[in-house]
């Protein structure tokens, strides 16, 4: 088993849907959780921490379920410029800064 | 200035030269870190820097050796590269790599695409 499973899509949406991805880790005693936004060629960006009791940014929510090791974004109102791969991240447990990436996520926004 | 800044941005080598890659942050970060991404792939992480002192190699073959000057610069210097380790190379820093409890978001710099022929 991966240590953090996403599902690589592609999602292609219109503009303007809501689009949920989802996202598996396998070490309960991982800490801290991320999501970060790739566009092809370019570094990955941090588009979220993700905490306990969740956390929203705009048309961005973020939710952790550690009792099922499970992490979630939702885009609300997708744009074109939404249009990228989004990367479920984790840290480990031991805090060494270390973290784990996820597969990705690719999302295409249409017209 | 949230910037991590990495030169060149791009680089092609044969086998036998001696190249390397730079990066540079004036965040205040103290930990700064070195990964290689294939295409189609996450990022791998390869090294990491906390205060200035080596804290994790992931088992990095010899011919990539890692450097850091000092807080705010890092390395990784380059020789008899194989083809397949042509990547897009990237450094990225954070507050800290071992406050416990604390969320060190790290921030990547835009990378090296790195062509061994």
């Amino acid at each position: 088993r991966k240590e953090v499973e996403q599902d690589p899509g592609p999602f292609n949406v219109p503009e303007g849907a809501t689009v949920a991805f989802n996202c598996t880790y396998s070490n309960s005693a991982s800490q801290s959780f991320f999501w970060y936004r790739q566009d092809c060629r370019k570094e990955p960006k941090l588009l979220m921490s993700v905490y306990s009791s969740g956390n929203e940014d705009g048309r961005f929510t973020a939710q952790l379920n550690r009792a099922s090791q499970y992490i979630s974004l939702l885009i609300r109102d997708s744009k074109l410029s939404d249009s990228a791969t989004y990367l479920c991240v984790v840290e480990g447990s031991s805090n060494t800064g270390k973290l784990i990436f996820g597969q990705g996520t690719t999302l295409q926004v249409k017209p | 200035d949230t910037e991590v800044t990495q030169t060149p941005k791009h680089l092609v080598m044969g086998m036998t030269n001696k190249k390397s890659l730079k990066c540079e942050q004036h965040m205040g970060h103290r930990a700064m870190y070195w990964y290689k991404q294939k295409a189609k792939k996450p990022p791998e992480l390869m090294f990491v820097y906390s205060y200035e002192k080596l804290s994790i190699n992931e088992s990095v073959p010899s011919r990539f050796s890692p450097e850091c000057p000092n807080s705010s610069l890092l390395n990784l210097h380059l020789h008899a590269l194989q083809p397949e380790d042509s990547a897009l190379y990237l450094c990225a820093s954070s507050q800290e790599g071992r406050l416990a409890g604390a969320y060190n978001e790290q921030f990547f710099g835009p990378g090296t695409r790195l062509t061994v022929l």
